[in-house]
């Protein structure tokens, strides 16, 4: 089974500002791991995921994540946020082999974007 | 391409009640899973349907179950409802079942249980 930790549940950050989303996961095999971003009264949206090769991965909107199999982490970054990034930021994993397939998701992260 | 679309958008039901949640994937999309998000949490895996039968399972009672039909479309059905069915339920289609397959998620239905 897959575990997600998001420590932070709400990052304010000034605009222009760079961000940092820490995601740390728990898994007894290899995994995938992913990036969604949830609007107010909308469903969730990808924004990356990591599924093997550069561990460096870019996403949309400007974001990237880089994969971090010794910490067991996947921190999701933007070097200047924008008032558009108001968000709610869910870190997910899976498993990478069928039986343990299903998305796991962390509690979420709400980045509030000061102007 | 449409996206997935979920309705109704908001319900409301009383405890002990059935209710069906209705889902629509994206054409082509063979694969659907469905999540419930309670306030506050990330969402949380009930089951997930491939071609029309299930194919895995989270930690939800038989109470909660699944239809895919061949047009794209798909329920999910809470019987004996309980106060803290309470939540956002969220569809998410993909195009197979895959592994690491991006899903594609509705907006949501958010149901009530009084």
């Amino acid at each position: 089974a897959q575990s997600v930790t998001q420590l932070d549940s709400q990052v304010p950050v000034f605009e222009e500002a760079p961000v940092e989303l820490r995601c740390n996961y728990s898994s007894s095999v290899s995994v995938y791991l992913f990036w969604y971003v949830q609007y107010p009264n909308q469903g969730l949206q990808l924004l990356l995921k990591y599924l093997s090769g550069s561990t460096l991965v870019k996403g949309i909107n400007g974001f990237e994540a880089e994969f971090n199999k010794s910490q067991t982490s996947f921190h999701l970054r933007k070097p200047s946020v924008h008032i558009s990034d108001t968000a709610e930021y869910f870190c997910a994993v899976s498993g990478a082999n069928f039986g343990n397939e299903k998305l796991t998701f962390g509690t979420g992260t709400r980045l509030t974007i000061i102007p | 391409e449409t996206g997935v679309t979920q309705s109704p958008t908001h319900l409301i039901k009383t405890r002990g009640q059935q209710v069906t949640l209705r889902c629509s994937s994206q054409s082509g999309h063979n694969t659907v899973s469905w999540y419930q998000q309670a306030l506050g949490q990330g969402p949380q895996f009930i089951f997930q349907y491939y071609r029309e039968e299930e194919n895995g399972r989270g930690n939800f009672p038989p109470r909660f179950s699944g239809l895919q039909f061949p047009n794209y479309s798909s329920e999910l059905n809470v019987n004996a409802l309980e106060l803290d069915d309470s939540a956002l339920y969220l569809c998410a289609s993909s195009l197979d079942r895959g592994l690491g397959e991006t899903q594609y998620f509705g907006p949501g239905t958010r149901l009530l249980v009084l």
